[in-house]
């Protein structure tokens, strides 16, 4: 157990429709990392929030969006879906302090299997 | 944009047979990060290189960064069943963005 809590597991929905994942970090990381995961593919990096703000951004398209909330959890909003957005969408956290030099360790979420029918 | 390639995409070794996967970035990277997936799974976290040229074993995995800081390997020694996922290679750009490799697929023959 990596200690990063995602939800739901398994999501399944129609195209144009608009879903939202939901990631709790670690207990005191301050970093949250999406990543998407297509079948058979790599970890696509969508966007990265430290402490509430948003650190760097990936490929993330227009029609998604995220956020980091007060509590550290954070969501990755889902609009428009198309067939190709069916993936399995990770989150990770890292401790990440102020003016590290390098991310540390990133520890997964089990992710979120999005299917678009 | 920073691309970080992984070869080969796919092994397939015999049970006991060595493994390497190679990692090439298109930039410089601050650090390296292994990640290990299982099949079904989430990845995890293997190891953490950051000096230019650094070479880190765990058990029969040895790892090495480049002295560029550009390219990096994991080698296998002796594979094992256990040893069948896909290996992640990821590093952190100027840009604060967190990019990982293509992967590769290692599949041991028992």
């Amino acid at each position: 157990d990596s200690g990063v809590t995602q939800t739901p597991k398994h999501l399944i929905t129609a195209t144009g429709q608009r879903v939202t994942l939901r990631c709790s970090p670690r207990s005191g990381d301050l970093s949250v990392y999406w990543y998407q995961q297509s079948l058979d593919q790599g970890l696509q990096f969508l966007i990265q929030y430290y402490n509430g703000e948003e650190r760097a951004k990936g490929n993330i398209l227009e029609r998604f969006s995220a956020q980091q909330f007060p509590d550290l959890h954070s969501e990755l909003n889902l609009s428009s879906l198309e067939l190709g957005d069916s993936a399995l969408y990770f989150c990770a956290s890292s401790v990440d302090p102020p003016g590290a030099a390098n991310t540390g360790e990133l520890f997964f979420g089990e992710g979120s299997r999005l299917t678009v029918l | 944009g920073q691309q970080v390639m992984q070869i080969p995409q796919y092994q397939h070794v015999q049970e006991g047979e060595d493994f390497t996967t190679y990692c090439n970035s298109s930039t410089t990277l601050s650090n390296i990060q292994w990640y290990k997936q299982r099949p079904g799974g989430h990845p995890v976290f293997l190891i953490q290189l950051v000096k230019s040229g650094e070479v880190k074993k765990q058990k029969r995995l040895t790892f090495q960064f480049g002295e560029a800081k550009k390219n990096s390997s994991l080698h296998i020694t002796a594979t094992q069943t256990t040893d069948v996922g896909t290996y992640f290679c990821g590093g952190e750009n100027t840009g604060n963005q967190f990019y990982f490799g293509t992967g590769t697929s290692l599949t041991v023959i028992p």
